[in-house]
């Protein structure tokens, strides 16, 4: 089955401890892209990469790192998680940027 | 920066009413994508229309381009349970093509 795989579904962590938010696609995309929602502020691209070791800043990068080794592979780094990094994130991929996304099924992120 | 504001942002509709929601962008868009993300969901893609005027229909949704690929509307008719959900419409930056915008989404509930 075509999909996006994100782990952990939900997490609970305190501030400072650094956290890897995984996402896997199986779809041979080419473009992949990180997103938080939060209530009142929409969907926010964090970052985005365009293929294999090719990642870009998106609206919200401060606080996050990633990167794209292998195609299928696009993780998201906390170095030290803050609250106001509290959300729910989503990973989404397509075959070229801006074809239409599949989006994995989110991560519940709380940091306290 | 480049804006896609979407209304309303609540509807509330009786079943078997209609629905419609409005995508305005600041700038020109080169597609349109539309999403729509369930209760405790996550986005699905629903369609990307790509020509100026383009109209294109799936079951009870039409989704329909501006002439100056601007503007985008989403209806539905004779609203169903299962239509539930936030609606959201996204098009790429013009200055940036990884970059996407996300409208706030519409989230539209339906009372038996």
């Amino acid at each position: 089955e075509a999909q996006v795989t994100q782990n952990p579904r939900y997490l609970i962590t305190v501030t400072g401890k650094k956290l890897t938010v995984t996402c896997s696609q199986n779809m041979n995309h080419e473009y992949m892209s990180w997103y938080r929602q939060d209530p009142g502020l929409g969907l926010r691209q964090i970052y985005y990469s365009m293929n294999v070791e090719v990642t870009d800043k998106g609206d919200v990068p401060e606080g996050y790192k990633v990167s794209r080794k292998e195609k299928r592979n696009f993780p998201l780094i906390l170095e030290s998680p803050s609250p106001n990094q509290t959300s729910l994130y989503f990973c989404a991929s397509s075959l070229q940027a801006n074809y239409g996304y599949t989006f994995g099924s989110g991560t519940r992120l709380t940091v306290v | 920066g480049q804006q896609v504001m979407q209304i309303p942002q609540y509807q509330h509709v009786q079943e078997g009413e209609d629905f419609t929601t409005y995508c305005n962008s600041s700038t020109t868009l080169s597609n349109i994508q539309w999403y729509k993300q369930r209760p405790g969901g996550h986005p699905v893609f629903l369609i990307q229309l790509v020509k100026s005027g383009e109209v294109k229909k799936q079951k009870r949704l039409t989704f329909q381009f501006g002439e100056a690929k601007k503007n985008s509307s989403l209806h539905i008719t004779a609203t169903q349970t299962t239509d539930v959900g936030t609606y959201f419409c996204a098009g790429p930056r013009s200055t940036n093509a990884g970059k996407s915008t996300f409208g706030d989404g519409t989230t539209l509930t339906v009372k038996p």
